[in-house]
Order: C-alpha cells, then sequence, then structure tokens
C-alpha cells in the first residue's frame, strides 16, 4: 500500500511522554520524516532520516522505526507542542512519489 | 536567513492556468531538491510534485501530472509551478519546500508560507 496511516489526534498530559505513529508499508525500507504545524503555519521539520533533528528543534523529540511503523516521541511536551504532526516518506507503489500521511492533531492538557 | 516566499496565487476559473513562483534566499538552492505540498482548506498536507537539485528530473502526484509542470531556474534561485486545468479541488495553500533527497529519506527543512489557489467560477 502507498499509504501512511496515522491516528486522527492524540492527547497527553503536559509533561508526560507521547508517541506519535505512522504506518505504512513503504516505512520498511525507507525512513520517515516528521513535520509539525500549528495553526495558521507552516509546516516545520522536526525529525528526519529516522531520528535526526534539524538546528534548533529540542531534544525532547526523537523518532523510530520498527517493522511497517514510524514513531515520533515527544518526552515531557510542553504547551507550544500542542500541534498537527505529519510523517512523510516514499510512496512505493509509485516510482519516485512522496506521500504524508494523514496528520495527527497533538493536543497537550 | 534561510528563507523562502511563495508569490502567484489567486482567484481563477476552472479550466483556468497560474504560475506559481518561489524565491529562495540564505542556503544552497542548486543542492536542493525542491518540491510543492499543498494544504486544502480543514485538510492535511498533500505531495504535489518534487524537482531534483538539477531540475533535470521531476515527479508529480497523480492529481497533478499532466496539468502541472515544475520546473527550477538555479541562476535566479526560483522554484515555479505552472498550473493549468484548473480544478475546483485544486484549490488549497500551495507551500513549497525544500531539502537533501537521499535513497530513502526526505526531510525538507525549508519552507514558505505559502500562496492561495482559489478556483472557482
Amino acid at each position: 500500500s502507498s499509504e501512511l496511516t496515522q491516528d486522527p489526534a492524540v492527547s497527553v498530559a503536559l509533561g508526560q511522554t507521547v508517541r506519535i505513529v505512522c504506518q505504512g508499508d513503504s516505512l520498511r525500507t525507507n525512513y520517515a520524516s516528521w513535520y509539525q504545524q500549528r495553526p495558521g503555519q507552516a509546516p516545520v521539520l522536526v525529525v528526519y532520516h529516522e531520528n535526526n533533528r534539524p538546528p534548533g528543534i529540542p531534544d525532547r523529540f526523537s523518532g523510530s522505526r520498527s517493522g511497517d511503523t514510524a514513531s515520533l516521541t515527544i518526552t515531557g511536551p510542553q504547551a507550544e507542542d500542542e500541534a498537527d504532526y505529519y510523517c512523510f516518506s516514499r510512496d512505493i507503489s509509485h516510482d519516485h512519489h512522496w506521500v504524508f500521511g494523514g496528520g495527527t492533531k497533538l493536543t497537550v492538557l | 536567513e534561510v528563507q523562502v516566499a511563495e508569490s502567484g496565487g489567486g482567484l481563477v476559473q476552472p479550466g483556468g492556468s497560474l504560475r506559481l513562483s518561489c524565491a529562495a534566499s540564505g542556503f544552497t538552492f542548486n543542492i536542493y531538491a525542491m518540491t510543492w505540498v499543498r494544504q486544502a482548506p480543514g485538510k492535511g498536507l498533500e505531495w504535489v510534485s518534487t524537482i531534483s537539485a538539477s531540475g533535470v528530473n521531476a515527479y508529480y502526484a497523480d492529481s497533478a501530472k499532466g496539468r502541472f509542470t515544475v520546473s527550477r531556474d538555479n541562476s535566479k534561485n526560483t522554484l515555479y509551478l505552472q498550473m493549468s486545468g484548473l480544478r475546483v479541488d485544486d484549490s488549497a495553500v500551495y507551500h513549497c519546500a525544500g531539502g537533501v533527497v537521499t535513497t530513502n529519506s526526505y526531510g525538507m527543512d525549508v519552507w514558505g508560507q505559502g500562496t492561495t489557489v482559489t478556483v472557482s467560477s
């Protein structure tokens, strides 16, 4: 399948740990990148090549992969982490195509 | 400062055409694969098209193939998206984004704020 599947919504208490998952066949052989999008803003890359952070991204964000599932973990989320999160990877059903997951809305309680 | 800025959006009738531009600055544009991503109101992100760093290779989502053409001018640090045969469901904010592509990974670390395309009669 070319799809990347994400849970539509996840909630976490302030300071706890939350894992946002992305499932798809392409993740068995390709890495996901993860994007944070706050309301009204452009997406921001938070993790790439499975578990690398761009400069300026806090180390509470980390990535991992197991089988057909990639995960974005936020350890001790802050209020400002409330946002939509999207995974992104190759679409293995089409040569040279890419695909986003449907997005997960994270609520920090 | 790393920056990309889109322009060229607007209101167009179904079947019409638009050309979007994305001006880049503050990074080495000619080593970045560049991508157009769109987001319809209240919806998620959708990959539209990617062009290689050199501009030799271009790839399109099925929804864009045959109607959209991506190009770039590395001498001007500018990315383009020529859109024709526009449909109502092409209405969205169009972002340009870029990053380094590997065989099995693509992290887009540069994003613009987007330009709005509205297709309506």
